[in-house]
């Protein structure tokens, strides 16, 4: 069964607090991505990971930092959680499509708010 | 750096219309062309993509795509109160960062 998962589902934290985002995918898919999404704004890339350690900024990268030990799992933490990163998160997934192109898999989201 | 917009923001039509959204980018370079759906409170999930100039039909979907004029759009034939939903384009170069740029969406709600 084909599946992004992201823990947790809720999560509210005050400001200064440090966040640890979690998403895995049973798919042995090479790529993962992080994104936000505000009203108004659709999907805002933060970072994307090409493979275990093989990371790279996306378009609003500031603020946060990532992390991929294995294939199959990818994390996103925030270093002293500000209340304008208060967001849905959601994780995505797909093959590597060798400058093709690849169906993104998308995790349920992760709703976060920073008070 | 790559702008991607949709239009309408947002729309409602009556069940059985044609729906017809838009998508305009900046990028002449672009390759890659996706649609994508989004129910309230789920995730965003993968409808139809196109690489080339022209036409795509799959069901009651269509994708139109004319890289000259840095437009595609997505065409809902017999619009069914199910499609109620966000519709998100996203546009991608295929060099670089491979990185997918996402527009704001545009919310449909079909009414019966």
């Amino acid at each position: 069964d084909m599946k992004v998962t992201q823990m947790p589902r809720y999560l509210i934290k005050r400001m200064g607090e440090n966040v640890l985002l979690e998403c895995g995918q049973d798919m042995s898919h090479e790529t993962m991505y992080w994104y936000r999404q505000d009203p108004g704004l659709g999907l805002q890339l933060i970072y994307i990971s090409y493979d275990v350690d093989s990371n790279s900024e996306g378009d609003i990268p500031k603020g946060y930092r990532v992390s991929r030990k294995k294939r199959e799992h990818f994390s996103l933490i925030l270093d002293s959680a500000k209340t304008n990163q208060t967001s849905v998160y959601f994780c995505a997934s797909s093959l590597w499509d060798w400058g093709g192109y690849a169906e993104q898999f998308f995790g349920p989201g992760t709703r976060l708010t920073v008070l | 750096q790559q702008k991607v917009q949709q239009s309408p923001e947002s729309l409602i039509v009556p069940e059985g219309a044609m729906t017809s959204l838009n998508c305009t980018f900046s990028d002449s370079a672009s390759q890659y062309f996706a649609w994508y759906r989004q129910h309230s409170g789920k995730a965003p999930k993968a409808l139809m993509s196109i690489f080339s100039n022209g036409e795509k039909e799959e069901g009651r979907f269509t994708i139109h795509l004319n890289k000259a004029s840095l437009h595609f759009s997505l065409h809902i034939r017999d619009s069914q109160p199910s499609d109620s939903a966000l519709y998100l384009c996203a546009v991608r170069r295929n060099t670089g960062n491979y990185k997918y740029v996402f527009g704001a969406g545009t919310r449909l709600k079909v009414i019966a």
